[in-house]
């Protein structure tokens, strides 16, 4: 399975501290995708790195690859209480997989 | 707004009872997917479909059917025979069915067992 397992599966900080998340899978992949989800809401797209990127950023998100660990992390700096969600890594190959996500809580 | 619309938001179902959850979506999109999430849990795919009159199952399509008449819409039905339906169903769609494309996601609808 191609399946990204998220870690830590829970993650509680202060506002204003970084986040960071991993993601790591198994088999090869064209890409890799992070989504959040507020509580009982649908998921929203966070940023995609392709296969061949190692570095990516988009506001206050920063994410890695590295295909030779199978592994990609989200960095979120400078928190706020708005960023407490679950998120998700989804790993492209054949179909769109997703793994159990991290539940970020950020205490204001 | 273009945008993917889930209705009911809440719906309950009653023993032996079959149950349609709506997804309709103004995007254009091609390819629709119905996914399930228990709680805590991530998601898990029901049903996709890549174009109007087609639709191929997903790893728990057991107990659930779907059809694909309009572009638009992509109803998901909860038979009798899903024996443990209760959770929360997320509808996305995306342009077209691959996997370089972000999925967009409605807002849901949570299926309770009366």
């Amino acid at each position: 399975s191609q399946q990204g397992e998220e870690d830590p599966q829970a993650l509680s900080i202060q506002e204003g501290e970084n986040a960071t998340m991993n993601c790591s899978y198994k088999t090869s992949i064209n890409n890799l995708q992070w989504y959040r989800q507020n509580s009982g809401r649908g998921l929203v797209h966070l940023i995609l790195i392709r296969s061949n990127e190692r570095e990516k950023h988009s506001g206050r998100l920063r994410v890695t690859l590295d295909t030779s660990k199978k592994s990609s992390s989200l960095l979120i700096t400078a928190s706020r209480a708005a960023d407490t969600a679950s998120y998700f890594c989804v790993c492209a190959g054949n179909m769109l997989t997703f793994g159990g996500g991290t539940r970020l809580m950020v205490k204001p | 707004d273009g945008g993917i619309t889930q209705s009911p938001k809440y719906l309950f179902r009653k023993e032996g009872q079959n149950v349609t959850l709506s997804c309709e979506q103004n995007l254009n999109h091609d390819a629709m997917y119905w996914y399930r999430q228990d709680p805590g849990q991530g998601l898990r795919l029901i049903y996709y479909s890549q174009i109007v009159n087609d639709f191929q199952k997903g790893d728990i399509a057991e107990g659930y059917s779907v059809s694909r008449e309009k572009k638009e819409s992509f109803p998901l039905t909860v038979t009798s025979a899903q024996k443990n339906p209760t959770a929360f169903y997320l509808c996305a769609s995306q342009r077209q069915i691959a996997t370089n494309e972000k999925l967009f996601f409605g807002s849901g609808t949570q299926l309770s067992v009366l």
